[in-house]
């Protein structure tokens, strides 16, 4: 089993829907938690950091369930640029764990 | 600032050739960090290094050496390049130490094939 799994997609979605992306993580000791996005041959750059009473900033809003080991991504309003793959990203001590990553393609 | 900078951008290899890609950053990160990216496997982690000086094996280490040449550099040697080993490999640093904010900065990557 991966330690950072994520639905791989392809999403695709008109401009203007709401999508939302999971990612469930095997190490219960993980102490920080991120998404990155990564535009096709680019890469990765931090979006937004998780915390544990959620987080939102804009459009994108972040949420952990330490319970059940789970982080959500919202994006309300789906632009065209926000199409990209969105890596779920698990750290432990100087140990990030990438997830595969989730494609999103956002429609005109 | 130009933040991580790696080189080279491109390289193709024939098995068992050797080569180093350099990695460079300028904003004062103490940790430095060498991922290789598959497809549908993510980014795996190769080496890092959590300071000057001081380095250590992250998820898959075998057929790479690193070196920390000073605060600013951290290149990965393949001795013997494989195939297995073609990839993208990404270099990676951040400030460790800041509760909650361990943002890391990638360079832009070298695309690596070895034939």
């Amino acid at each position: 089993r991966k330690e950072v799994e994520q639905d791989p997609g392809p999403f695709n979605v008109p401009e203007g829907a709401t999508v939302a992306f999971n990612c469930t993580y095997s190490n219960s000791a993980s102490q920080s938690f991120f998404w990155y996005r990564q535009d096709c041959r680019k890469e990765p750059k931090l979006l937004m950091s998780v915390y544990s009473s959620g987080n939102e900033d804009g459009r994108f809003t972040a949420q952990l369930n330490r319970a059940s080991q789970y982080i959500s991504l919202l994006i309300r309003d789906s632009k065209l640029s926000d199409s990209a793959t969105y890596l779920c990203v698990v750290w432990n001590n100087n140990d990030m764990r990438f997830g595969a990553g989730t494609r999103l393609t956002v429609k005109p | 600032n130009a933040g991580v900078t790696q080189t080279p951008k491109f390289q193709v290899l024939k098995t068992g050739q050797s080569m180093t890609l350099q990695c460079a950053q300028d904003m004062n990160h103490n940790s430095m960090y060498w991922y290789r990216q598959d497809p549908g496997m993510g980014l795996r982690l190769i080496y890092y290094s959590a300071s000057e000086g001081t380095t250590d094996k992250g998820e898959v280490p075998n057929g790479y050496n690193v070196s920390r040449l000073n605060k600013r550099e951290f290149s990965l040697r393949l001795e013997s390049a494989a195939p297995s080993q073609t990839s993208v490999y990404f270099c990676a640093s951040s400030e460790v130490g800041l509760a909650g904010s361990n943002e890391q900065f990638f360079g832009p990557g070298t695309r690596l094939t070895v034939l």
